[in-house]
């Protein structure tokens, strides 16, 4: 058990639609990462925030927006849905957000999109 | 970016070792390499970086080149339980983001 928590494991919805996915950190991390894994494209680096600041940003498309809040869970906002956004959604946190510090993922959210 | 270069796919039998190569040729010396591996269905589990020394832990052991321009992660005897795919890239000074590519699917023969 690697100590973070993601909900929902399993979403389906309709294109069009929007959906929040939610990140519990491991306890004492303060910098949240999160990655899409499809299949084609493998594990995408999103957003990285620390402290609830956004500190990097990857390949994230608009529609879609990310916060961290004071207790330091975070949550994905996932807007305008498509087919392609189906995938694999996986939260990640480390102490300090050094990127020589190792990650700790969840387990992941499943989204289908319809 | 630093850029990585993983076989796609690696067969071992249960209970030999296991060398799963990597290039990173344009690594800087500030970057860690990392190694991570996913099984069925998990997310993503860190399994061990280092910076130059070569490094040992409970899961495995990681041989750094000289030059750092590659390095191989050691699984001393493989288990079913070791099948994976098996991510490698360098991070940290430079590199910013950890950005995992696509890794090397290990299967294990029983």
């Amino acid at each position: 058990d690697s100590g973070v928590t993601q909900t929902p494991k399993h979403l389906i919805t309709a294109t069009g639609q929007r959906v929040t996915l939610r990140c519990s950190p491991r306890s004492g991390d303060l910098s949240v990462y999160w990655y899409q894994q499809s299949l084609d494209q493998g594990l995408q680096f999103l957003i990285q925030y620390y402290n609830g600041e956004e500190r990097a940003k990857g390949n994230i498309l608009e529609r879609f927006s990310a916060q961290q809040f004071p207790d330091l869970h975070s949550e994905l906002n996932l807007s305008s849905l498509e087919l392609g956004d189906s995938a694999l959604y996986f939260c990640a946190s480390n102490s300090q957000g050094a990127y020589n510090s190792p990650l700790h993922f969840g387990n992941g959210t499943r989204l289908t999109v319809t | 970016d630093a850029k990585t270069t993983q076989p796609n796919s690696m067969e071992s039998n249960e209970e030999e070792p296991v060398h799963l190569p990597c290039n990173h040729s344009t690594i800087s010396g500030t970057d860690y390499i990392h190694w991570y591996r996913q099984l069925p269905s998990q997310g993503p589990e860190y399994v061990i970086h280092g910076l130059t020394s070569n490094v040992n832990n409970r899961m495995a052991s990681l041989a750094i080149a000289e030059d750092r321009k590659s390095s191989t992660l050691i699984l001393h005897r493989a288990t079913l339980r070791d099948a994976a795919v098996y991510y490698c890239f360098p991070s940290g000074g430079s590199q910013g983001n950890l950005i995992f590519g696509k890794g090397t699917k290990l299967s294990v023969k029983p």
